[in-house]
């Protein structure tokens, strides 16, 4: 499977922009950037994924680099509850598990 | 519409208990996932299942753990024997559909300690 890179932590501060980089070096043409966070003591929460293109939503923004080898996740707007960890995955192309494959992600640590 | 529904939300077993996890995926929602995290770590994908069926198991451990999904009801993870290794939060998730672009819904997670 594609692996990707991220720091293990960030930290920024309140109502400022936060930019979450993931280097995924090794992706396949077919494979889709997903971005999934976990809040403490909650269950991982879907976040934006893309291909290609720069993609947004009422979440974040994910820009992508041309080769597809980055991808950053933008927050506008860190906010407190936005403290949490970051996991940047790939859907592997071909068959195999639809399992999602959560590597250690970074953990955002917003300053009030 | 009510998201994904896991129950109990904390489970406090003593070693060789058996420990049962019940999942409700949202409705509409034939696709469910098992993920486990171990404290201070990662989610571990475990088992995927389509109603009545088990998809893919790679991430299972060998004995001890089984999982189900059955025509009506909840998908069951259980934990047979439990060890004080099982203890660890357990997720559900699941899905409309299957294939690269789906997201997967997670529930709140079931918490097991085992004594």
């Amino acid at each position: 499977d594609a692996k990707t890179t991220q720091p293990n932590s960030m930290e920024s501060n309140e109502e400022e922009p936060v930019h979450l980089p993931c280097n995924h070096s090794t992706i396949s043409g077919t494979d889709y950037i997903h971005w999934y966070r976990q809040l403490p003591s909650q269950g991982p929460e879907y976040v934006i994924h893309g291909l290609t293109s720069n993609v947004n939503n009422r979440m974040a923004s994910l820009a992508i680099a041309e080769d597809r080898k980055s991808s950053t996740l933008i927050l506008h707007r860190a906010t407190l509850r936005d403290a949490a960890v970051y996991y940047c995955i790939l859907r592997p192309s071909g068959g195999g598990a639809d399992g999602l494959t959560f590597g250690k992600g970074t953990h955002l640590i917003i300053q009030p | 519409n009510a998201g994904v529904m896991q129950n109990p939300r904390h489970l406090v077993r003593r070693r060789g208990q058996e420990a049962r996890l019940r999942c409700s995926p949202m409705k509409g929602h034939s696709h469910v996932y098992w993920y486990r995290q171990l404290p201070e770590e990662g989610l571990k994908f475990m088992v995927y299942l389509q109603k009545e069926n088990i998809i893919d198991e790679s991430g299972m451990p060998k004995e001890r753990f089984s999982a189900e999904f059955p025509k009506e009801g909840p998908s069951i993870l259980r934990i047979q024997q439990v060890v004080r290794g099982d203890s660890a939060a357990y997720f559900c998730a699941s899905s409309p559909v299957t294939g690269k672009q789906e997201t997967q819904y997670f529930g709140p997670g079931t918490r097991l300690l085992v004594l």
